[in-house]
């Protein structure tokens, strides 16, 4: 199965200020399909987790500009542009490259305000 | 308007058979763009994938976990149906389950979670 790992694992961040988590794979996640089916996954606390971006930089419905995410192959940044109060919470990664076979989910980045 | 609710024990023995339930509204499970997978997220830990059913009835299983589980669903009752066997302490966890797109390769509506502890 592919690995994912994701640093940091927390992140201390002031209000305004930008945020960026580094998410690497053990493989790379180009599919035969031609398509990197690399996930981030936003999980306020207490509350399930919410998909933010899907293949690499596409924002699902109703997330806000300030999230972007980049990358190729086994690296992946997700960037916070601006984090505000309600960015609080912990960050995945996740791939669906390998499906059917299995979805992996990275360790987790824990953001919180300085 | 797309919702998934999971139900199910509050508590298990060691040991014992969990079936946890996944009821979705807003859409249908015989819908070949969609599928339903299983999530559990041990307290304070990171989420781990469990188990998929796709519209077809074609299944899917985590590998260290396949032994134990079994995903089943009931279309006309818009239920998809998890059952892991000989529940131990380190199954402790909110169990999700989230709606699959077949086109995009996301999970992207989930389900507000059940915790299930594990305990005699």
């Amino acid at each position: 199965d592919i690995v994912m790992t994701q640093t940091p694992l927390s992140s201390p961040v002031t209000l305004g200020q930008p945020a960026s988590i580094s998410c690497r794979s053990s493989q790379s996640l180009v599919h035969s399909d031609g398509n990197t089916y690399l996930s981030w996954l936003q999980q306020r606390p207490g509350q399930p987790p919410r998909l933010l971006i899907y293949k690499i930089s596409n924002r699902f419905s109703g997330v806000p500009d300030r999230f972007s995410g980049s990358g190729a192959g086994t690296d992946f940044t997700l960037k916070i542009s601006r984090v505000e109060a309600e960015d609080v919470g912990v960050y995945y990664c996740m791939q669906a490259t390998q499906f059917p076979h299995s979805f992996t989910f990275g360790p987790g980045t824990k953001v919180d305000i300085k | 308007q797309v919702t998934l609710k999971e139900s199910g024990p509050v508590l298990v023995k060691p040991t014992e058979t969990l079936t946890l339930t996944c009821t979705v509204s807003g859409f249908s499970l015989s819908n070949a763009r969609m599928g339903v997978s299983w999530i559990r997220q041990p307290p304070g830990k990171a989420l781990e994938w469990l188990a998929h059913i796709f519209s077809n009835d074609e299944k899917s299983y985590s590998t260290s976990l396949k032994s134990r589980l079994t995903i089943s669903k009931d279309t006309s009752k818009s239920q998809v149906v998890l059952t892991m066997t000989n529940m131990d302490p380190v199954d402790t966890a909110t169990y999700y389950c989230a709606r699959y797109v077949v086109v995009t390769a996301i999970l992207d509506y989930w389900g507000q979670g059940t915790l299930v502890t594990v305990s005699s």
